[in-house]
């Protein structure tokens, strides 16, 4: 079966620093693999996604970045992390595109800069 | 202009009652698809249905229901003899045709079932 793991799970940084969340699936190979985040009050965005491996697309303008190293891994980054960057961050799966394949969530990490 | 509306942002029944989340969404295309997720305290998305613009067919699974009607462009959960359990955040997504690989969320819904 497949599993989707993402970390860390809670993240507190100060304005300024870098980020790195990471996300890996397993139990599936050449998933398309997605980057969403929920700010408090609003749906979910959705940030980037990748249809394989150094193929990253960007949906909204930002102080992020992506990339995938490798088949079944998602990394999200910062190099200098911004108060507006707070938020939930979900990374998911699909076997191909998100708006005909179910997407299948990880649990999530919640950053807080301050 | 936003596609997808979910004008309830918190509801809270009492256990056994019946509950509608509403969703109203906005396309201007002919093919689409439409879903509804549930976000528990965990904060993990769990999918729940999944139907496309063609298929009208209300759906029945369980405790669970959904009114697809494309003449109000509406979609919406109905949830029957609520439970503690169903306590969570709702989304409704919209996937259109043209942007096949980005799901269109709404603002989410939040249930509160108070045993």
């Amino acid at each position: 079966s497949q599993t989707i793991h993402q970390w860390p799970a809670t993240l507190v940084q100060p304005v300024g620093s870098p980020l790195s969340l990471e996300c890996t699936v397993e139990g599936t190979s050449n998933p398309n693999l997605y980057w969403y985040r929920q700010a408090a009050g609003r749906g979910l965005q959705l940030l980037f996604y990748s249809v394989g491996i150094g193929q990253i697309s960007s949906e909204v303008p930002q102080n992020l970045s992506a990339s995938r190293p490798q088949d079944r891994q998602f990394i999200l980054s910062s190099k200098k992390l911004l108060l507006s960057d707070s938020g939930f961050y979900l990374c998911a799966w699909s076997r191909g595109l998100a708006g005909v394949f179910v997407l299948t969530f990880g649990a999530g990490s919640r950053l807080t800069v301050l | 202009a936003q596609k997808v509306t979910q004008a309830q942002t918190e509801i809270s029944v009492v256990e056994k009652e019946d509950v509608t989340l509403d969703c109203v969404y906005e396309t201007r295309d002919t093919t689409y698809y439409l879903f509804w997720y549930k976000q528990p305290p965990s904060g993990e998305l769990v999918f729940l249905i999944r139907r496309n613009s063609f298929d009208e067919q209300n759906e029945i699974s369980g405790r669970y229901s959904w009114n697809f009607q494309k003449s109000t462009s509406s979609f919406n959960f109905t949830i029957t003899a609520s439970q503690v359990v169903d306590s969570a955040v709702y989304f409704c997504a919209l996937s259109e045709e043209t942007g096949a690989n980005n799901l269109f969320f709404g603002t989410g819904t939040r249930l509160t079932v108070i045993p």
